[in-house]
């Protein structure tokens, strides 16, 4: 996992805060992928991003929720007025190109709300 | 029902025995991965799979397309494989994201 870099590795936020998660791929990929494990469930997609486009957003939440991937620096994962709700592992992955590489993935975000 | 089911839920086996893995899923796929995730850990993806059968030391991964199915195999199985499996796939429609199992939670005791 030493190449897709997330940070940080736990964020705890207040109810109402913003969480920042931050996501540097591997070098040389260009295509990055989150995902959220809620407590007890198994991982769910939630954005697909290349720089500095969203190409599939289908599984991020309507609100709240937004991400990016600009052409200099990390992918963040925005999370506005959180709840508790939100807390979860937050993964990030990354890939070469989009012909269904190998998805290399960081050690994730624990994300928990007071 | 979900597109991706594993079984068993959970494992516990004593070292050394042989371990098998179950992956059904009922979409059309363009590859199917196996990752490995340890308590509060990452996650390593262990195979990518589009058709036939894969090694890695102790590891074995077969697929079967018409089937829909797929096995992760651990031979001699040791306590430090205790982890959670999880499979996963990429549909063939084209959407570039994976779609997991619940995942498998396996105990090996010494």
């Amino acid at each position: 996992n030493a190449g897709v870099m997330q940070n940080p590795r736990h964020l705890v936020r207040r109810r109402g805060q913003e969480a920042r998660l931050r996501c540097s791929p591997m070098k040389g990929h260009s295509h990055v992928y989150w995902y959220r494990q809620l407590p007890e469930e198994g991982l769910k997609f939630m954005v697909y991003l290349q720089k500095e486009n969203i190409i599939d957003e289908s599984g991020m939440p309507k609100e709240r929720f937004s991400a990016e991937f600009p052409k200099e620096g990390p992918s963040i994962l925005r999370i506005q007025q959180v709840v508790r709700g939100d807390s979860a592992a937050y993964f990030c992955a990354s890939s070469r190109d989009r012909d269904w590489q190998p998805q290399h993935f960081g050690d994730g975000t624990r994300l928990s709300i007071l | 029902k979900n597109e991706v089911e594993q079984s068993p839920q959970n494992l516990t086996a004593q070292e050394g025995e042989f371990i098998t893995i179950n992956c059904s899923y009922s979409v059309g796929i363009s590859a199917l991965h196996w990752l490995q995730q340890h308590p509060g850990g990452g996650i390593v993806s262990l195979f990518m799979l589009s058709s036939g059968k894969k090694k890695h030391g102790r590891l074995i991964a077969t697929i079967n397309i018409q089937e829909k199915h797929s096995s992760l195999h651990i031979t001699a199985s040791h306590p430090r494989d205790s982890a959670v499996y999880i499979c996963a796939f990429v549909s063939d429609q084209g959407a570039q994201k994976l779609v997991f199992g619940q995942g498998t939670r396996l105990t090996i005791n010494p």
